[in-house]
């Protein structure tokens, strides 16, 4: 099955500077790629997500980018701001109704 | 966006009785909804697929006889925790696809189990 890899852990950043969260996936089917916010004790929020046919993704100060080659995929925020201390998770999916594998969640600090 | 909701938000239960979680989607039919589990600071590990109509897909090391799963309307699935224990504890999620976006899943606001 698939399995997705995610770094760091925590990330600690002063508001304004970028972030940035790095995943790896197992499976080379994997076509769909979802990030998702979660805030403590919440329902995680997808943010943005992207598609394999397509190499980067980006709204506003949120970006994501996606290697196929190297199975890699990672999430931009820029110019951060206190309310995007959150935990954050990457996904990978082989699509339309299936299920999705989660990382295993990176949990981001801005300091202000 | 798609609206999914879920009750009990929380529940307090006695160890060896059975707990009954809904998941509805309340503005789009489902035929697939999705189980998960979280642990405080951990990520969702999927528990099941449940199937309108058909019986739900475990994940392994999930014991289907302890957590079953009924999805018996296009709005509705339910998860049972069936003779709970206290390991049972956890904040359990359902997600749904509309389909109309796409695969966006939308997750559910959790329930929260907390078996003494």
């Amino acid at each position: 099955g698939e399995n997705v890899e995610q770094h760091p852990s925590t990330l600690s950043v002063q508001e304004g500077d970028s972030a940035v969260i790095k995943c790896t996936y197992s499976d080379s089917a994997s076509n769909y790629f979802p990030w998702y916010k979660q805030e403590l004790g919440k329902r995680p929020q997808l943010i943005i997500d992207i598609r394999s046919n397509v190499g980067e993704k980006k709204d506003q100060r949120i970006a994501v980018t996606l290697n196929k080659t190297a199975k890699h995929f990672s999430l931009h925020i820029t110019e951060t701001q206190p309310e995007d201390s959150a935990v954050y998770f990457c996904a990978a999916s082989l699509g339309g109704y299936q299920k999705v594998t989660f990382g295993t969640g990176t949990k981001l600090q801005v300091i202000p | 966006g798609a609206v999914v909701s879920q009750h009990p938000s929380r529940v307090i239960c006695k160890s060896g009785t059975s707990v009954k979680i809904e998941c509805r989607s309340l503005d789009f039919q489902a035929t697939t909804m999705f189980w998960y589990r979280q642990f405080p600071k951990k990520s969702l590990m999927l528990m099941a697929t449940s199937n309108e109509g058909s019986k739900a897909t475990y994940e392994q090391g999930v014991e289907k006889d302890k957590f079953l799963i009924n999805h018996a309307s296009l709005t509705l699935s339910t998860l049972t925790v069936t003779s709970a224990h206290p390991e049972d504890s956890s904040f359990y999620i359902c997600s749904a696809t509309p389909g109309s976006e796409g695969e966006t899943q939308y997750f559910g606001p959790g329930t929260r189990l907390l078996v003494l």
